[in-house]
């Protein structure tokens, strides 16, 4: 159950985009499409901002999108803003009844 | 309005036990999976736990197997975590959450457990 590899750290500027990287193995993030994301502002609880890979829940803007290749997934904030400066935990199932966050990544905009 | 209430949390001495409590209102909450996940202050969120909606299937992190419990109450709609021989390292903020891997998902504001002498 090791937790799934970000980066500590992403920025961009407003309006331009940004890619965040999670990487596991083929026993979790490879192995089922059930990858989540989660923002965490500072002091609040986390919020699901993508869920199975690429699914947004209703109220969460297009401009966040995910995907999977192999054992890496990935989420693009598009357009990127102000509020959109938080920590972002991805999520997998882990089979046999386990799930595994990932380290986090803290998103800057400049 | 969906809630998810989180309580029982405070400081206890290493070897110690302590349970936690989810109250749940604004749902049909026997109809969910539910986990808790800790969160050491300022660092990343850790699974603990996961039940199924009756109570007859659960799992656990390694780091916890054996000295946590995690149990439902449909007709009280609660969740608890009931932890034993609590050590340093269980000491965080302890989320109870509703189906996190579904676009369902929701959190509660979390307590904080303290596991100091």
């Amino acid at each position: 159950q090791s937790a799934l590899t970000q980066p500590p750290s992403a920025s961009g500027s407003p309006g331009q985009s940004v890619t965040l990287s999670c990487t596991g193995s083929s026993s979790d993030v490879g192995g089922y499409n059930f990858v989540s994301w989660y923002q965490q502002h500072p002091g609040k609880a986390p919020k699901v901002m993508i869920y199975e890979v690429s699914k947004r829940p209703s109220g969460v803007p297009d401009r966040f999108s995910g995907s999977k290749s192999g054992n890496t997934a990935s989420l693009t904030v598009s357009g990127l803003q102000a509020e959109d400066e938080a920590d972002y935990y991805c999520s997998s199932y882990g089979g046999s009844n386990n799930h595994v966050f990932g380290t986090g990544t803290k998103v800057t905009v400049l | 309005e969906v809630q998810l209430v989180e309580s029982g949390g405070g400081l206890v001495q290493p070897g110690g036990s302590l349970r936690l409590s989810c109250a749940a209102s604004g749902f049909t909450f026997s109809s969910f999976w539910l986990h808790w996940v800790r969160q050491v202050p300022g660092q990343g969120l850790v699974w603990v736990s996961r039940i199924n909606t009756d109570g007859s299937i659960t799992g656990y992190a390694d780091s916890v197997k054996g000295r946590f419990t995690i149990s439902r109450d449909n007709a009280k709609n609660t969740l608890y975590l009931q932890m034993n021989g609590l050590r340093p390292e269980d000491t965080a903020i302890y989320y109870c959450t509703r189906e996190l891997m579904s676009g369902t998902n929701f959190w509660g504001q979390g307590t904080l457990v303290t596991v100091s002498s």
